[in-house]
């Protein structure tokens, strides 16, 4: 147990419409990460929230954005959802450590799946 | 992006054996972490490596963060049952994990 919780656990949505996805923080954890994994492949990093901005960004279009809440809490967000958007969302937690390092503790995850 | 190669894809086990996978990258790290992630769940951390060089245990898994910054190995001794996962290796730097796409294992009793 990490202490990370995603809410829904699953769901299903149709092309075009939008989601919101939403995760809490292990305590003391001030940064969340979201990371995308299609079926047999590894995480793909989405963003990363720290102190309510937006501190880094992947590859993904900005149809994905994200927030970040004073109790360290985030949501992921997908506009105009698209078939390829089905795929495994995770959120994971950190505190970000000095000399570039830092260790992030996954959620179980959200199951997104677009018909 | 950055790439991690992780190998091997797959691999089957006998119980009791050990067994050894690695991950390479063209790119150097700060950080190198090992997941293990059963069906449907998140990455469950197994083992952080924060230093070139360093080498560390946790019960039967061992790890070690290679000298050049750019790989690291796992080794899982005495394999069991519940071994059965996929692993994955990852690295960090400037706020992201870049992963390696996996290595499935699968054990016969």
């Amino acid at each position: 147990e990490t202490g990370v919780t995603q809410s829904p656990t699953h769901l299903i949505k149709t092309r075009g419409q939008q989601v919101t996805l939403r995760c809490s923080s292990q305590s003391g954890h001030n940064t969340v990460s979201w990371y995308q994994q299609a079926l047999g492949q590894g995480p793909q990093f989405i963003f990363q929230y720290y102190r309510e901005e937006e501190n880094g960004r992947g590859n993904f279009p900005p149809r994905f954005s994200g927030l970040q809440f004073p109790n360290y809490s985030s949501e992921l967000n997908v506009n105009a959802l698209e078939l390829d958007d089905s795929a495994l969302y995770l959120c994971a937690s950190s505190t970000p450590g000095g000399l570039n390092q830092e260790t992030q503790y996954f959620g179980p995850g959200t199951r997104l799946l677009v018909l | 992006g950055q790439q991690l190669n992780q190998s091997p894809q797959s691999m089957f086990i006998q119980e009791g054996e050990d067994v050894s996978m690695n991950c390479t990258s063209s790119s150097i790290f700060n950080t190198w972490l090992w997941y293990k992630q059963d069906p449907g769940e998140g990455p469950v951390l197994l083992i952080a490596l924060y230093k070139a060089g360093e080498l560390t245990s946790n019960g039967r898994l061992t790890a070690q963060f290679g000298i050049t910054r750019k790989d690291s190995f796992l080794n899982i001794s005495a394999s069991i049952p519940s071994d059965v996962g996929i692993y994955f290796c990852a690295g960090f730097n400037d706020y992201k994990l870049s992963f390696g796409a996996g290595t499935t294992v699968t054990v016969r009793a």
